[in-house]
C-alpha cells in the first residue's frame, strides 16, 4: 500500500512569489492534515480536509490556504511568500472518521525562501 | 487548550543502555496520545498510540510507553538503545479535534556506540 505523497521534495522561492505544494494520501483515506516544521516553532498544525471541506483550520494567516479535490488529493497554497515561511510542510493522511487523530504523514516538502 | 512538555530536548545514551524519553501533557479532556519519530530529511513515524485501552502501550522497533494519569506523563522507554535509534523523537496529544495534534517541541535521541 502506498504511502502519503507530496510533491515537490524541495524547492526555493523569493519573497513576494507564491508556492502550491501537492499531497496524495494513503488509497481509501479522506482526511488531509498539513502542518508546517520550524526549528523555531516546531510542529504547527494549518488545517484539516475531509469530503473538499475544511473542517479545521490554524492559527495562520490568510496567505496560507488549501484545497482537497474529490479523489482526495490535496494542495495548499502560500501566497507573497515571506522569509519566515521557509519551513518543512508536512502533509498527513487518516481515514477521518472519528476524532483519534493517528496521522499517517509524508516525507515533506522543505521550501526555502530567498 | 492542551498542551504537550517533553523533558530535554536533547538526550544521549550508550548502544545497549535504558532509553528514557519523557513527555508531560495537559489536557481537559481524557487525551490520546501518540508518540512519532523522525529521520533526518523525512516525515514522521508513528512509534505507539494510546486511546484508552491499556495503560502499558507497545510499539514498533521495541519501544513502549505508559499512560499515567495521576502524573499526566506518557514517557517512552526502550529497554536497549541501538544505533539505529538516533532520531528526532515527537510527543503528541489530540483531543475532539479533526487531523490536529499537538506536538511537544521533540527530544533529539543521540546513541554513542
Amino acid at each position: 500500500k502506498a504511502g502519503v505523497t507530496q510533491t515537490p521534495r524541495y524547492l526555493i522561492k523569493t519573497r513576494g512569489q507564491q508556492v502550491t505544494l501537492s499531497c496524495s494520501p494513503i488509497s481509501g483515506h479522506r482526511s488531509v492534515s498539513w502542518y508546517q516544521q520550524t526549528p523555531g516553532q516546531g510542529l504547527q498544525f494549518l488545517f484539516e480536509y475531509f469530503s473538499e471541506t475544511q473542517r479545521n483550520k490554524g492559527n495562520f494567516p490568510g496567505r496560507f490556504s488549501g484545497r482537497q479535490f474529490s479523489n482526495s488529493r490535496s494542495e495548499m497554497n502560500v501566497s507573497t511568500l515571506e522569509l519566515g515561511d521557509s519551513a518543512l510542510y508536512l502533509c498527513a493522511s487518516s481515514s477521518g472518521q472519528g476524532l483519534t487523530g493517528e496521522l499517517f504523514f509524508g516525507e515533506g516538502s522543505r521550501l526555502t525562501v530567498l | 487548550a492542551q498542551s504537550v512538555t517533553q523533558l530535554g530536548s536533547h538526550v544521549s545514551v550508550s548502544e545497549g543502555a535504558l532509553v528514557l524519553l519523557r513527555c508531560n501533557y495537559s489536557s481537559s479532556v481524557p487525551p490520546y496520545l501518540f508518540w512519532y519519530v523522525q529521520y533526518p530529511n523525512q516525515g514522521l513515524q508513528l512509534l505507539l498510540k494510546y486511546t484508552s485501552a491499556a495503560t502499558l502501550v507497545k510499539g514498533i522497533n521495541g519501544f513502549e510507553a505508559e499512560f499515567k494519569k495521576s502524573e499526566t506523563s506518557f514517557h517512552l522507554t526502550k529497554p536497549s538503545a541501538h544505533m539505529s535509534d538516533a532520531a528526532e523523537y515527537f510527543c503528541a496529544v489530540s483531543e475532539n479535534s479533526y487531523g490536529k495534534l499537538t506536538f511537544g517541541q521533540g527530544t533529539i535521541l543521540t546513541v554513542h556506540p
